[in-house]
């Protein structure tokens, strides 16, 4: 499971909250990621990171912000949660040295946005 | 952006047969295409990957194989499993530099006994 750890698993909020979700590692990769799933469209990119308080944008971040303040905890935050942020949300890391690196997933987090 | 898409979106085969699933991609720079199989309510899970410099990998049962000058890739499972029944995703990425990955939509495979 390459030491990845997702918090909270299962969540309920209302719309207009705000909702952080927590992604740890254990082992220091440099890269981290969040990705959004949603029945249909597969898995799409929502933030990544390459090193504390190094990050940037992906495919789908409108409404999302991150942080990373230490290696191995990367935070993503819905600053006012909307119904259409409903999803599952998987945390990823890139593990290995050199040009390519194989990711790996967390288990998950279910958001469920009211 | 690179753009993946993946077919088919569903494939239903006998246990004992073969499974091809395929994948084309936009970018011609992409040089890494891992495929990932989901079970119901778990994590996407690598089950191979090959590099742009590679055209065929293979691994017990499964395989993948790459046309770069085409840019498509596909996977093949071979003597197909109920066990092999869930969800699968290829992915394309250029490697060096944020390793971000597009992934196709996904191809829900179910294997009948």
């Amino acid at each position: 499971d390459a030491g990845i750890t997702q918090s909270p698993r299962h969540k309920v909020t209302e719309t207009g909250t705000p909702v952080t979700l927590r992604c740890h590692q254990t082992e220091n990769h440099r890269y981290m990621y969040w990705y959004r799933q949603d029945p249909g469209h597969g898995l799409r990119l929502i933030h990544y990171s390459y090193g504390v308080k190094d990050t940037d944008k992906g495919e789908v971040s409108d409404g999302y912000s991150v942080s990373r303040s230490k290696t191995e905890d990367f935070l993503l935050t819905l600053e006012s949660a909307t119904s259409s942020q409903t999803s599952v949300y998987f945390c990823a890391i890139s593990v290995g040295q050199g040009a390519i690196s194989e990711q790996f997933f967390g288990p998950g987090t279910r958001l469920t946005v009211l | 952006g690179e753009n993946v898409e993946q077919h088919p979106s569903t494939l239903s085969v006998q246990e004992g047969d073969s499974a091809v699933i395929k994948c084309t991609y936009s970018d011609s720079a992409s040089n890494y295409f891992p495929w990932y199989k989901q079970e119901l309510g778990k994590r996407p899970q690598l089950i191979i990957d090959i590099r742009s410099n590679v055209g065929e990998k293979k691994d017990q049962r499964i395989a993948v194989t790459l046309n770069k000058t085409a840019k498509h890739f596909s996977l093949h499972i071979t003597e197909t499993q109920p066990e092999d029944s869930a969800v699968y995703f290829c992915a394309a990425s250029r490697g060096a530099g944020s390793y971000q990955l597009t992934f196709g939509k996904g191809t829900k495979l179910s294997v009948i006994p």
